[in-house]
C-alpha cells in the first residue's frame, strides 16, 4: 500500500486559493489518487479522483505531475465552509484505501 | 439521497460488556467497512467486508469481530468493550468502483467507562 504525506494543518484566508499537496513516492502503476473531506463530527466524504494530469469538478481541482510521485488538491476562493480534515489517499482497489492523519485545514476570516 | 445509518449517535457503555454497533446502507452496495477515528491517528481500518457472509480483518482487528448476514447491514462486535476502545467509529459502503468512492455515516461516538 502506497504511503502518503501531506501537512498536518494549513491556514488561509476567505477567497483565497488553496493548494494542499500529498507526497506517495512508491505509487504503483495502477494506483489512482482520491481526495477525501471531513468536517467535524461527519464521517469523510469523496471530493475528487485522478490517475494523472489534471482534474476538475465543481467542488476543486486535482493537479498530478507526469511522474505521480505528488498531487495537488486546489480549492478556488475558499470560505469559512471549507474548515476541515482533507485527505489525499492512494489505491487501486477501494479496499485498499488508507487514510492517514489528514491536513486541518483553517479558512479565517 | 443515499444514506449509511449508524444506529446510536453516543454511546456508553461499561468495561466488559458485549457492544454492538450497526450499520445499515441503502444503496446495495457490495461492500462495507468499520473504520475506528482518534485524535492524530486518522482513520484506522478495523474489518471490512465485500460480500455476504465474507469479512477481512484491516489494520487493527484486535478486541472486535464483525458480521454481515444481510448486504445492507454490517455490523461491529466489541466482545468485551475496554476502556482503549473509546473512540468515533465509523461505517462506510461502496460499489466497489474505486472512482465512486466511499460513502460513510455519521459515526458513533462510543465511550467505555
Amino acid at each position: 500500500l502506497a504511503k502518503t504525506t501531506q501537512p498536518i494543518s494549513m491556514d488561509s484566508y476567505e477567497g483565497q486559493e488553496v493548494n494542499i499537496t500529498c507526497s506517495h513516492n512508491n505509487i504503483a502503476t495502477n494506483d489512482y489518487i482520491t481526495w477525501y473531506q471531513q468536517f467535524p463530527s461527519q464521517g469523510p466524504r469523496f471530493i475528487i479522483q485522478g490517475y494523472k494530469t489534471k482534474v476538475t469538478n465543481e467542488v476543486a481541482s486535482l493537479f498530478i505531475p507526469a511522474d505521480r510521485k505528488s498531487s495537488t488538491l486546489s480549492l478556488p476562493r475558499v470560505s469559512l465552509s471549507d474548515t476541515a480534515v482533507y485527505y489525499c489517499l492512494v489505491a487501486q482497489r477501494d479496499n485498499d484505501m488508507r487514510f492517514g492523519a489528514g491536513t486541518r485545514l483553517t479558512v479565517k476570516p | 439521497d443515499v444514506k449509511v445509518t449508524q444506529s446510536s449517535r453516543y454511546l456508553v457503555k461499561r468495561t466488559g460488556e458485549k457492544v454492538f454497533l450497526e450499520c445499515v446502507q441503502d444503496m446495495d452496495h457490495e461492500n462495507m467497512f468499520w473504520y475506528r477515528q482518534d485524535p492524530g491517528l486518522g482513520l484506522r481500518l478495523i474489518y471490512f467486508s465485500y460480500d455476504v457472509k465474507m469479512k477481512e480483518k484491516g489494520d487493527i482487528p484486535e478486541g472486535y469481530s464483525v458480521s454481515r448476514e444481510k448486504k445492507e447491514r454490517f455490523s461491529l462486535i466489541l466482545e468485551s468493550a475496554s476502556t482503549n476502545q473509546t473512540s468515533m467509529y465509523l461505517c462506510a459502503s461502496s460499489s466497489g468502483a474505486l472512482n465512486y468512492g466511499y460513502t460513510f455515516g455519521s459515526g458513533t461516538r462510543l465511550t467505555v467507562v
